[in-house]
């Protein structure tokens, strides 16, 4: 049974730029939540999906959006990129049972540099 | 709004030494979960356990144990027997739809 998927695992990208980064959940997960990681912090939800909807956001500007397709694999895209979007993008899976999001299991991250 | 407290920043430890982990959280909300992950250098982050607000038993797995207490609001993390794989980043977390984390504890065995 094949856990998180991220893609890529690396991206340097130049300030202003768009970047898109790439999730697919366990199997017979339906919700996916992306996390943003600094260096030395512990990580920040940006957002969360389920059913194909952004459910629920953090603090972030609209610069990060989202997409969840039809089999529950999900987009991060970062538009306008500055050098503080420099950061590990963590991608989390989980099913939602009774209104609760279930225990989210992660991947292995998209590490993004802005030079 | 929820926060969760690591104050440990670093844990230095010998091989064989037990050491425990600190988590102090805040809410208002009476369901709520709370969680420990542990990041190795290779960075991704790995489930190691989840209570509910309601179970306040604690639990023990392997050389794992985790102490749970509403009354001081701490979910702390025991290891036992430490052992040099135990190095990494330990993370804290509250939950119920998104997961606040702490800003985690960097834990080194030396053998």
């Amino acid at each position: 049974d094949a856990g998180v998927t991220q893609s890529p695992t690396h991206l340097i990208k130049t300030r202003g730029q768009q970047v898109t980064l790439r999730c697919s959940p366990k199997s017979g997960h339906d919700t996916v939540s992306w996390y943003q990681q600094a260096l030395g912090q512990g990580p920040q939800f940006i957002f969360q999906y389920y059913e194909e909807e952004e459910r629920q956001r953090g603090n972030f500007p609209d610069r990060f959006s989202g997409h969840q397709f039809p089999n529950y694999s999900s987009e991060l895209n970062v538009n306008a990129l500055l050098l503080g979007d420099s950061a590990l993008y963590l991608c989390a899976s989980s099913f939602k049972t009774g209104g609760y999001t279930d225990t989210q299991y992660f991947g292995p991250g998209t590490r993004l540099t802005v030079l | 709004a929820q926060k969760v407290t690591q104050a440990q920043t670093e844990i230095s430890v010998v091989e064989k030494e037990d050491v425990t982990l600190d988590c102090v959280y805040e809410t208002r909300d009476t369901t709520y979960y709370l969680f420990w992950y542990k990041q190795p250098p290779s960075g991704e982050l790995v489930f190691l356990i989840r209570r509910n607000s309601f179970d306040e038993q604690n639990e023990i797995s392997g050389r794992y144990s985790w102490n749970f207490q509403k009354s001081t609001s701490s979910f702390n993390f025991t290891i036992t027997a430490s052992q040099v794989v135990d190095s990494a980043v330990y993370f804290c977390a509250w939950s119920f739809q998104k997961l606040v984390f702490g800003t985690g504890t960097r834990l080194l065995v030396s053998p």
